[in-house]
């Protein structure tokens, strides 16, 4: 089955600078990648997601990268601000259908003001 | 904006006691999915379920757990027998058709003592 790895576990950034989060995984089967932004006692929310026919997809001061050739994919933050922080959880799956989610250990993004 | 809604949000339990966990998805989504994530840990794959069948189920979707549709707008997670294991958020989601994105729930927190 799928495994996908995530890092860093945790990231602390000054606010106003970048964020880069990290997530690797091992089925080429895979050709869908959201990324979840989850605060405190809420569900997981979708802030992006990229298919293996793209190579980068931006959103405003989000963007995710592709490189389906060596299995990785990371979100760039830029701008952080404080309501950045929180956990963000990169996942894969086959895409469409019924297909279930393979989700990553998660980051924990703080802000330093 | 339509929302996952889940019921209730934090239920404690007996081992050994059967619990029921409620969602209702989004009116027009086809595809509906539980997940459950074990405090501090990444989220994880239970079952999806479509045109009232489940579609894919993982590891963890033991015989203790089942899943309905009882009518046009709830969709339940059943587990019979808790085990403190199942201690767990447990997320409901749902999707419409044709599209790759999900919609999570703000989930029910389970206690089993």
């Amino acid at each position: 089955g799928e495994n996908v790895e995530q890092h860093p576990s945790t990231l602390s950034v000054q606010e106003g600078d970048s964020a880069v989060i990290k997530c690797t995984y091992s089925d080429s089967a895979s050709n869908y990648f959201p990324w979840y932004k989850q605060e405190l006692g809420k569900g997981p929310q979708l802030i992006i997601d990229i298919r293996s026919n793209v190579g980068e997809k931006k959103d405003q001061r989000i963007a995710v990268t592709l490189n389906k050739t060596a299995k990785h994919f990371s979100l760039h933050i830029t701008e952080t601000q404080p309501e950045d922080s929180a956990v963000y959880f990169c996942a894969a799956s086959p895409g469409g259908g019924a297909d279930g989610l393979t989700f990553g250990k998660g980051t924990h993004l703080i802000i330093q003001p | 904006e339509p929302e996952v809604t889940q019921t209730p949000s934090h239920q404690v339990t007996q081992m050994g006691q059967e619990v029921i966990l409620r969602c209702v998805p989004i009116s027009n989504h086809l595809y509906f999915y539980w997940y459950r994530q074990i405090l501090g840990q990444k989220v994880e794959f239970l079952v999806s379920f479509y045109n009232n069948e489940i579609s894919e189920k993982s590891e963890i979707f033991d015989d203790q757990f089942s899943v309905e549709r009882p009518d046009g707008s709830n969709f339940t997670l059943k587990i019979r027998s808790t085990k403190l294991e199942d201690s767990a958020m447990y997320f409901c989601a749902s999707k419409l058709d044709g599209v790759y994105g999900y919609t999570f729930g703000s989930g029910t927190r389970l206690t089993v003592v």
